[in-house]
């Protein structure tokens, strides 16, 4: 699976868009980006995911690049809730399809 | 059904006593997987079932763990002689599958383990 880099942590007043970011380089046509988060203590919890296309949900928004080699997640109006830690993980298919290859994510603190 | 359920949440052993852990994945999730995951780290892939049959070991897998999916519904995790590096998070996921990887991976909310 292609890796991932991420800033190690980042800030963001309540409120406003929380945009982080990843770069994979790497990535190989097949492979999709996807984006979990982990608060204290829980199990990671699904936000999106996408191969090409840009993609919204009712948490947040995933913005690819044209050559699919770095991605953004927008929060696009923080609580504080959305304190955690964003793991940016790209699937890979073939005989290692199926399981994720956590990195060591950014921690997100968003602040009153 | 409301996800992946794992019992128990925690568990506080002796060194040296065996461990189990079970997990429910989501109706008809046929992938199951497991990882583990340390203070401070991500979660490590440990192994993933589709239906019963296990497909996949990590090197982490050491010969005191083993995993089961014996009906391809449910799996146990087990901890044999369990020392202090075990204790940690043991997170349990399922999934569909299907022709290409946008099958999405949900987790449970992890057992915890204590050796002491």
């Amino acid at each position: 699976d292609a890796k991932t880099t991420q800033p190690p942590s980042m800030d963001c007043a309540e409120g406003r868009a929380a945009n982080l970011p990843c770069n994979h380089s790497t990535i190989s046509g097949n492979e999709y980006v996807y984006w979990y988060r982990q608060i204290h203590s829980q199990g990671p919890q699904y936000i999106i995911h996408g191969l090409k296309n840009n993609e919204t949900n009712e948490m947040a928004s995933l913005i690819i690049t044209e050559d699919r080699k770095s991605s953004t997640l927008i929060l696009p109006h923080a609580t504080l809730r959305d304190t955690a830690v964003y793991y940016c993980i790209v699937r890979g298919g073939g005989t290692s399809y199926g399981k994720l290859t956590f990195g060591q994510g950014t921690i997100l603190t968003v602040h009153p | 059904d409301t996800g992946v359920s794992q019992d128990p949440r925690h568990k506080i052993t002796k060194r040296g006593q065996n461990v189990t852990f079970r997990c429910d994945p989501i109706s008809e999730h046929n992938r199951l997987y497991w990882y583990r995951q340390t203070l401070g780290q991500g979660p490590e892939f440990l192994t993933y079932f589709q239906n019963e049959a296990q497909l996949e070991k990590s090197r982490l897998l050491s010969d005191r763990f083993s995993a089961e999916r014996p009906k391809g519904s449910f799996s146990t995790l087990e901890i044999q002689r369990t020392e202090q590096g075990d204790s940690a998070m043991y997170l349990c996921a399922s999934s569909l599958t299907g022709a290409s990887s946008g099958n999405t991976i949900y987790f449970g909310e992890g057992s915890w383990l204590t050796v002491v």
